[in-house]
């Protein structure tokens, strides 16, 4: 099984519509999660960390559950700049901190 | 500015021919990663480096090696032994935040196999 699992997509959605991505770790002492954004042929960039409480930025919105293992990102009022793929990443603890990246979910806004 | 910086942007190998990727970063990470993307792929890991003069196999090390002979130099070698190199290399540094990490990107190396 892998570390981190993004479903690839690609999620085409309609300008406005509200989108949600999971991805799910499988090492129950994963530290700190993140989304980030990568644009096609760029390197990723950090979109927003992943707290148990929530986190919520503009029309975004991640979350954690621990019991289950898995990170959300809701993105709402979908705009076409929003087109890229979201990288869920996970860091571990332990004698080396390992970041960890899902492999992307593809997401294409359409007019 | 503070910042990571890969070189060069692109890369061309022939066959056979070892080449190596800069990154430096003067952020004053402790940690360094490079990964490899492919396209229409996610990152894969292929060498960190937690302090200088150390450095751990990733998940795809074979065909790669590394030194950390400085904590703002991560220089990664790609060996005629990798038999596919074409790719995107990243490279990252990794700062505490708050109660976790988050990684800071150079703009990626793109190397073709000519």
């Amino acid at each position: 099984r892998k570390e981190v699992e993004q479903d690839p997509g690609p999620f085409n959605v309609p300008e406005g519509a509200t989108v949600a991505f999971n991805c799910t770790y499988s090492n129950s002492a994963s530290q700190s999660f993140f989304w980030y954004r990568q644009d096609c042929r760029k390197e990723p960039k950090l979109l927003m960390s992943v707290y148990s409480s929530g986190n919520e930025d503009g029309r975004f919105t991640a979350q954690l559950n621990r019991a289950s293992q898995y990170i959300s990102l809701l993105i709402r009022d979908s705009k076409l700049s929003d087109s890229a793929t979201y990288l869920c990443v996970v860091t571990s603890s332990g004698g080396y901190q390992k970041v960890t990246f899902g492999t992307g979910t593809k997401l294409q806004v359409i007019p | 500015d503070g910042g990571i910086t890969q070189s060069p942007k692109y890369l061309f190998r022939k066959e056979g021919q070892n080449v190596t990727l800069s990154c430096e970063q003067n952020l004053n990470h402790d940690a360094m990663y490079w990964y490899r993307q492919d396209p229409g792929q996610g990152l894969r890991l292929i060498y960190y480096s937690q302090i200088v003069n150390d450095f751990q196999k990733g998940d795809i090390a074979e065909g790669y090696s590394v030194s950390r002979e400085k904590k703002e130099s991560f220089p990664l070698t790609v060996t005629s032994a990798q038999k596919n190199p074409t790719a995107f290399y990243l490279c990252a540094s990794v700062q505490r935040r708050g109660l976790g990490t988050e990684a800071f990107f150079g703009q990626g190396t793109r190397l073709t196999v000519v």
